[in-house]
């Protein structure tokens, strides 16, 4: 079955800690995404990635990293600079950009206390 | 700057109802606008999606309306069911491969048997 895997699907962390969210996908897509969900915030684009070795700040990158060595994968850091880092975080990849259709993963619900 | 408001927040709607949730946009260089729907612990899922060369678009029970001079769309979903129950976001985006979506802040849908 083709689609997005995001591990682990719940993570806990201390404060001050980094931690990474994988994501990886057997689309053979070459856009990749990352977006944080909270309540009654919708989908706030993070980090984006149109092809291997690129990829571009979103809305709020700010306290996040990525890297994107592989088309598969796309790893998502949460730093220590990050100040509010506990949500629901959603990978997503596409064929292309513009009106490609997003294909989800079952996102990773982190929390940092 | 939000660039795609979408009400309302929540709705319910008995079974067999008539669902309607709304957007507005702003940027006028959009020219996509997909609706996606999420169920709790899932990503969201592609479910329909317009074009502003058209007015309307229908699949099965599932309805876009759009209104290029008002930079409005709905989404309408006839005959709910207590399956339809979930999140609903709209989008836009440009057609460029360069461009990202920009979701609304979402709907939940209730659906009561």
């Amino acid at each position: 079955d083709g689609g997005i895997t995001q591990s682990p699907k719940y993570l806990f962390r201390k404060e001050g800690q980094n931690v990474t969210l994988s994501c990886e996908q057997n689309l053979n897509h070459d856009a990749m995404y990352w977006y944080r969900q909270d309540p009654g915030q919708g989908l706030r684009l993070i980090y984006y990635s149109q092809i291997v070795n690129d990829f571009q700040k979103g809305d709020i990158a700010e306290g996040y990293s990525v890297s994107r060595e592989k088309k598969e994968s796309f790893p998502l850091t949460v730093t220590s600079a990050q100040k509010n880092p506990t949500a629901f975080y959603l990978c997503a990849s596409s064929l292309a950009g513009g009106s490609s259709p997003l294909h989800f993963g079952n996102g990773t619900r982190l929390t940092v206390t | 700057q939000q660039q795609v408001k979408q009400s309302p927040q929540s709705l319910i709607v008995q079974k067999g109802g008539i669902s309607i949730i709304n957007c507005a946009y702003e940027n006028t260089a959009f020219d996509y606008f997909p609706w996606y729907q999420q169920f709790p612990g899932k990503g969201p899922a592609l479910l329909i999606a317009i074009r502003p060369d058209v007015s309307e678009k229908k699949e099965g029970r599932f309805t876009i309306s759009f209104n290029k001079s008002a930079k409005q769309f709905s989404l309408h979903i006839m005959d709910s069911q207590p399956g339809d129950s979930a999140t609903y976001f709209c989008a836009a985006s440009m057609h460029s491969g360069y461009s990202t979506l920009t979701f609304g802040k979402g709907t939940m849908l209730l659906v009561s048997p």
